[in-house]
Order: C-alpha cells, then sequence, then structure tokens
C-alpha cells in the first residue's frame, strides 16, 4: 500500500504564478479530502469529495482556489493566481467514508512557498 | 462551529502512562471521535477511533464518556517517538460529514 501520494513535495513560486497540487489517493477510497496548514490557523479543511464529486468547499478561502477530482485515482488543488498569503502546507487526505466510520490517511503533504 | 477543547501541552515520562483529554461538548450523535498525531514535517497520522464505546488497537486505547462529551486518548507506554501534536475531532456526520482539527495537545516525553 503506497499510501497518499502527493506531488511536487515542496514549490516555489512568484506572486501570481498558477500552482498546481497534485494527489493520488488510497486505491479503493472514496473519500478525498484537502487540507491546508499555517502556524496560524493551523490545519484547516478546504474541501472534500466523495465519489469524485465535491461535497463541501466553504473552506476554499477564495476564488483564486480551486479543486478538481476527475477520477477516483487523482485530485487537483489549483491556485491561480497566487499570493505570498497563500504559503502553508497543503495536505490531500483520503478515506473509505466520508461520514467517519473509516480514518484518515494523509499524504505527506506539498509546502508552498509564494515569494 | 462546534469545537473541541484540549490542554495546549503536556510533559509525560517515558515508559509511563499518558492520558490526553478532550472536551467535545457539542458531538451530536452520529459523530465519531477521531484522534490523529502529527509529528514536525509530516502528514497526520491516524490513531484510533470510536462511536460509543471504548476502542482498543495497537496503539493506544480511547476512552469515551457516557454522555460522549469528553473523550481520553491513553498511551499505555509513552516512548520518544510518541513526541507530538494529538488532535481530538468530532467527525461531524451528516451534511457536513468533515474533520475540523483544534490547535491539539503537543506531548513531549521525556526519557
Amino acid at each position: 500500500d503506497a499510501g497518499v501520494i502527493q506531488s511536487p513535495r515542496h514549490e516555489v513560486t512568484e506572486m501570481g504564478q498558477e500552482v498546481t497540487l497534485r494527489c493520488k489517493p488510497i486505491s479503493g477510497h472514496n473519500s478525498l479530502f484537502w487540507y491546508r496548514q499555517t502556524m496560524m490557523r493551523g490545519l484547516e479543511l478546504l474541501i472534500y469529495f466523495n465519489n469524485n464529486v465535491p461535497i463541501d468547499d466553504s473552506g476554499m478561502p477564495e476564488d483564486r482556489f480551486s479543486a478538481k477530482m476527475p477520477n477516483a485515482s487523482f485530485s487537483t488543488l489549483k491556485i491561480q493566481p497566487s499570493e505570498p498569503r497563500d504559503s502553508a502546507v497543503y495536505f490531500c487526505a483520503s478515506s473509505l467514508s466520508w461520514q467517519g466510520a473509516s480514518p484518515l490517511h494523509f499524504g505527506n503533504g506539498t509546502r508552498l512557498t509564494v515569494t | 462551529d462546534a469545537k473541541t477543547t484540549q490542554p495546549n501541552s503536556m510533559e509525560s515520562n517515558e515508559e509511563e502512562p499518558v492520558h490526553l483529554p478532550c472536551n467535545h461538548s457539542t458531538i451530536s450523535g452520529t459523530d465519531y471521535i477521531h484522534w490523529y498525531r502529527q509529528l514536525p514535517s509530516q502528514g497526520p497520522e491516524y490513531v484510533i477511533h470510536g462511536l460509543t464505546s471504548n476502542v482498543n488497537n495497537r496503539m493506544a486505547s480511547l476512552a469515551i464518556a457516557e454522555d460522549r462529551k469528553s473523550s481520553t486518548l491513553i498511551l499505555h507506554r509513552a516512548t520518544l517517538r510518541d513526541a507530538a501534536v494529538y488532535y481530538c475531532t468530532p467527525f461531524y456526520g451528516g451534511s457536513q460529514g468533515n474533520l475540523i482539527f483544534g490547535k491539539g495537545t503537543k506531548l513531549s516525553v521525556k526519557p
């Protein structure tokens, strides 16, 4: 079991550029979650999917953020245009269930730095 | 939003038991209680979860109060590798099936 795979591990970009973060969930998991972590705000839930369909995106901070899940094995989180305040560690997690009966499995995160 | 309350930090000696408390007074009857821990520079790691009954696994035990408004994560013999931030998070099911993480408890383990 390879676990949740995120890429890239580190991303450094300039303000105004588009950033795309990628996630491959554990095979067979039908729920996927995107989180963001900063020292100031801790872990924040951005959006989650069930069976590739977005269930709740109320945590997405602005219209500059968008997430897609075109199939069961791949999801992207895009920031366009990026700003310095978007600098954070972004985590993807997957689960067998989106309603709590199964644990979340997290990836190792993507550390984003926007200069 | 429902909230959890955990101590900011706790200390333990190696090989002693550790009891990490969490208050989640606004939890509803269908919400699972999840515990995760996070080591530096890593993603959160699942520890244990439960609904009503106490739960045990190879990592820890979870004691859930009868009214479900609080729970306690029990590490039976703390090791240096258990030093981490521990998050208690009720999983709000139904139409809002999401895990919201609070600040967690930073556990230090002394040799």
